[in-house]
């Protein structure tokens, strides 16, 4: 496996699921970040990890779950969704240097193919 | 109004055409601009960062930032099919707080036809 990997590629969930995301980087970055990409709306940052550190929580609602157990793997739980939650989920890696700028110059983003949700 | 502005489009142009892809932004504070490809299935990839104001080519491709109308374009010369995709601006104004954080823009949507 190269880059950023993403299972399931594909998910149809009920409102009362639950089901997990899962991303594995092999690009032996330190930093990883959830996107939700909507249709008519830009790319929405949801979490970002530095380091297994959750630094960045943008106001995304309790029913998405991060987890980050090390510099390589990042988890996003899902449980009692909405069916407006529907979207493509991205996953991105990068590697952070202190003093740097998420997603800027060295730190480039390397993103995944995503994750297709359906909340029905 | 939004932060960054894009025409999702969809774009049809023949191979070979000259294409150019815009953004519009008001944030004056932005100074790092960024232009992403997105196909089919796939996630954004990197394609052109530019710092400032100013012209990057790398090979067909041209970047051009003009901070003073708060314009930023892309130009691909020689269209090529495999050039059909999403593309997406982002920028930042990359200091600490709200300003570091990437802000893109909707994507257009390109069809380059043989």
């Amino acid at each position: 496996e190269t880059g950023v990997t993403q299972t399931p590629r594909h998910l149809v969930m009920g409102m009362t699921n639950k089901k997990s995301l899962k991303c594995e980087q092999h690009l032996g970055h330190n930093a990883m970040y959830w996107y939700k990409q909507s249709a008519k709306k830009p790319l929405e940052l949801m979490f970002v990890y530095s380091l297994e550190e959750r630094v960045e929580n943008n106001s995304v609602p309790s029913r998405f779950s991060p987890e980050c157990p090390n510099s390589s793997h990042l988890f996003l739980h899902l449980h009692t969704l909405q069916p407006e939650d529907s979207a493509l989920y991205l996953c991105a890696s990068s590697h952070y240097v202190a003093g740097g700028h998420y997603g800027l110059g060295t730190d480039t983003q390397y993103f995944g193919p995503g994750t297709r949700l359906t909340v029905l | 109004q939004k932060e960054v502005e894009q025409d999702p489009g969809p774009l049809s142009v023949p191979e070979g055409a000259i294409v150019s892809l815009n953004c519009t932004y008001s944030n004056s504070a932005f100074q790092y601009f960024m232009w992403y490809r997105q196909y089919s299935r796939k996630g954004p990839e990197l394609l052109m960062y530019t710092y400032s104001s100013g012209n990057k080519e790398d090979g067909r491709f041209t970047a051009q930032v003009d901070k003073s109308s708060k314009y930023i374009s892309l130009f691909i010369r020689d269209s090529q099919p495999s050039d059909s995709a999403t593309y997406l601006c982002a920028m930042s104004g990359g200091s600490a707080g709200n300003n570091r954080k990437l802000i893109w823009g909707l994507g257009t949507s390109l069809a380059v036809n043989p």
